[in-house]
């Protein structure tokens, strides 16, 4: 399977802390993408790195590349409530087709 | 980032019936994808759509179980059909739209709930 893996599965954190969410995959890749979904909703688009790529920032996130481990780091620098949802890290291996992670329920208290 | 509309946005159905779920996008795209996400799981490919040629489907996914329709630039059908309940899912279009979104990046549809009795 090209499903990548996720940890932790669950996160719980108090508002203003950061948040780190880890990404691991199996193939090779021409990118990484992560997003974000609210209570089974649809996924809005966070950020895509690409293979060559070993860090990106957008706004108050953080993605790590590194694709001699073949994994991926999502940072989110002080979190609010509203960031609670799920996070996906996808892989693209260069076909178009996206293989979504297992997740990560982020759970900010307020 | 383009703007994605599905219909209907749930719905409750009986097994051995069908549905077919419409992704309407507010501009012209080549490339469009079906996901199909379960309770609790994450998202699985079922086809990529691309108008003029057939879907191309991916491995446990088959056209006569879940036809698709891709007439024009802005619109496609997934259909879910004879289902059961192990239909249950949360189906998502999605599109690539290179022009606003920038290549690779694909933006989702809000999805369509579907629950088989």
């Amino acid at each position: 399977s090209q499903q990548g893996e996720e940890d932790p599965q669950a996160l719980s954190i108090q508002e203003g802390e950061n948040a780190t969410m880890n990404c691991s995959y199996k193939t090779s890749i021409n990118n990484l993408q992560w997003y974000r979904q609210n209570s089974g909703r649809g996924l809005v688009h966070l950020i895509l790195i690409r293979s060559n790529e070993r860090e990106k920032h957008s706004g108050r996130l953080r993605v790590t590349l590194d694709t001699s481990k073949k994994s991926s780091s999502l940072l989110i620098t002080a979190s609010r409530a509203a960031d609670t949802a799920s996070y996906f890290c996808a892989t693209d291996p260069g076909a178009n087709n996206l293989f979504f992670g297992t997740g990560t329920r982020l759970t900010v208290i307020p | 980032s383009a703007v994605i509309s599905q219909k209907p946005s749930r719905d409750i159905c009986q097994r051995g019936t069908s549905l077919t779920i419409q992704c309407q996008v507010d501009s012209q795209v080549t490339m469009m994808f079906w996901y199909r996400q379960q309770p609790g799981q994450s998202l699985t490919l079922i086809a990529t759509a691309n108008q003029g040629s057939e879907a191309t489907y991916e491995s446990g996914f088959v056209i006569d179980k879940f036809p698709i329709s891709r007439p024009n630039l802005t619109f496609s059908t997934l259909t879910v059909s004879n289902m059961s309940p192990e239909d249950s899912s949360i189906y998502l279009c999605s599109v690539e739209d290179p022009e606003r979104g920038g290549m690779d990046t694909q933006y989702f549809g809000p999805g369509t709930r579907l629950t088989v009795l």
